[in-house]
């Protein structure tokens, strides 16, 4: 079974240009998640669909960021503009159920310079 | 607001040391708590998930205990091994998202 796979691994970008992240979670998996952890901090919450559905975007830091999981399959997480402390490493996972063990892809590493 | 701690942030032993990693929770009502492994520069490999109405979990060498009346797990790894040179990260869902602990960076010595 393949586990939660992420693209770009790294993406490097100027101050105000746009990225997007893309996430595939495990087949079957309806609860996906994005974290982000920024440099010496925690890793942080940022929003849970469920399905297609955005059940809690409340660590979502503002409105630059838009995620999207057209259909229930994969995620996209779009940063535009992006800014100096959007730098991090985004993290995907995903779930069978809202209480279950969650899997971690590899995360993508955004440098905004 | 849930707040997780764990002490200590780095630990050094010799190969074959027992390690003794601790995590601490402010409330205690969660649905589960999971211990995760990172290595540099790469994602969080799951290693144990403990429901909250459960009082260990155990993967071969990793034994995981969940106190939740008092805010506390701890993660056991015997006989540890170069091998087991990472950052060990806890979690617990306190709602449907989990909330991190800064982790602690092992170290075992050849």
């Amino acid at each position: 079974e393949a586990g939660v796979t992420q693209f770009p691994s790294h993406s490097v970008i100027e101050k105000g240009q746009t990225v997007t992240l893309r996430c595939d979670p495990i087949s079957g998996h309806d609860n996906l998640y994005w974290y982000r952890r920024v440099m010496g901090k925690e890793i942080k919450f940022l929003l849970h669909f469920v399905k297609e559905s955005k059940q809690d975007e409340s660590g979502m830091p503002n409105n630059r960021f838009l995620a999207e999981r057209t259909g229930g399959t994969y995620s996209t997480l779009k940063v535009q503009p992006a800014e100096l402390e959007d730098s991090g490493v985004y993290f995907c996972a995903s779930s069978r159920t809202r209480t279950g063990e969650l899997f971690f892809g590899e995360g993508s590493r955004l440098t905004v310079l | 607001k849930q707040e997780v701690t764990q002490i200590p942030a780095a630990l050094s032993v010799p190969e074959g040391e027992n390690l003794v990693l601790n995590c601490s929770f402010t409330d205690s009502a969660i649905y589960n708590l999971q211990w995760f492994r990172q290595d540099p520069g790469k994602g969080l490999t799951s290693l144990l998930l403990i429901q909250s109405s459960q009082r260990e979990q155990t993967s071969g060498r990793l034994n995981a205990s969940l106190d939740k009346s008092s805010g506390r797990s701890t993660l056991y790894i015997a006989a540890s091994q170069p091998g087991d040179s990472a950052t060990y990260l806890c979690a617990v869902k306190p709602d449907y998202k989990l909330s991190f602990g800064a982790g602690t960076t092992v170290t075992v010595r050849a």
